[in-house]
């Protein structure tokens, strides 16, 4: 099945900076979303993008579905930013989606 | 708008009991997925309903069971259970099969 890696596993920052989270995938793909895990372990949606580039205030996203690979850019980073990042993609064949294994981002005060 | 809800929040079972989790979708959604995310790992697919029929299965044991009501809303059943199954459940709606899926709070399922 197809594989998805995330990278960094953990990235720690202070307030202020910016961010770069990268989603590797083996396969084409017709589904590619972007979530935040919160402490409580809700999956807020943050960019439904199986190819392209998408901004929301200060989050954008970018997949470049013929090299296999998405960016999920964060600026200005806030202490609400923290929590886990995960990039989960619905391969060709199958409906389910197959998610990374996140990355943990610390925004310091 | 309704979002996705999860019933119960918590649950703490022992091991070979049974449990039943249920999922309401979003208003207007016919699919609904379930998800185990174990902790420290990303959530694993366990199964999903379009339109009340099993439309996929993840590598999961028959005692993984579920059903979907013609309202959409779905239940998660799950037989003779073991530790490793404590986790957290997620269940997912969407408009359709490859669709934005929108996911819920999750029940945190504990077995001792």
């Amino acid at each position: 099945g197809i594989q998805v890696e995330q990278s960094p596993p953990d990235l720690i920052l202070q307030e202020g900076a910016n961010s770069t989270l990268r989603c590797n995938f083996s396969d084409s793909v017709n589904n590619l979303q972007w979530f935040h895990q919160n402490p409580w372990g809700q999956l807020i949606n943050l960019f439904y993008i199986p190819s392209g580039t998408k901004q929301n205030g200060r989050l954008s996203a970018t997949t470049v579905a013929t090299e296999r690979y998405s960016l999920l850019y964060i600026s200005s980073s806030q202490t609400t930013d923290s929590g886990v990042y995960f990039c989960a993609v619905g391969d060709q064949g199958a409906q389910k989606l197959v998610f990374g294994q996140g990355t943990r981002l610390t925004i310091n005060p | 708008e309704t979002g996705v809800t999860q019933s119960p929040t918590h649950l703490i079972k022992t091991r070979g009991q049974q449990v039943t989790l249920r999922c309401s979708s979003q208003s207007g959604h016919n699919t609904v997925s379930w998800y185990q995310q174990a902790l420290g790992q990303g959530p694993q697919f366990i199964f999903q309903y379009y339109r009340e029929e099993e439309n996929g299965r993840g590598n999961f044991p028959p005692r993984f069971s579920g059903l979907q009501f013609p309202n959409y809303s779905s239940e998660l059943n799950v037989n003779a259970l073991e530790l490793d199954d404590s986790a957290l459940y997620l269940c997912a709606s969407s408009l359709g099969l490859t669709d934005t899926q929108y996911f819920g709070p999750g029940t945190r399922l504990t077995v001792l």
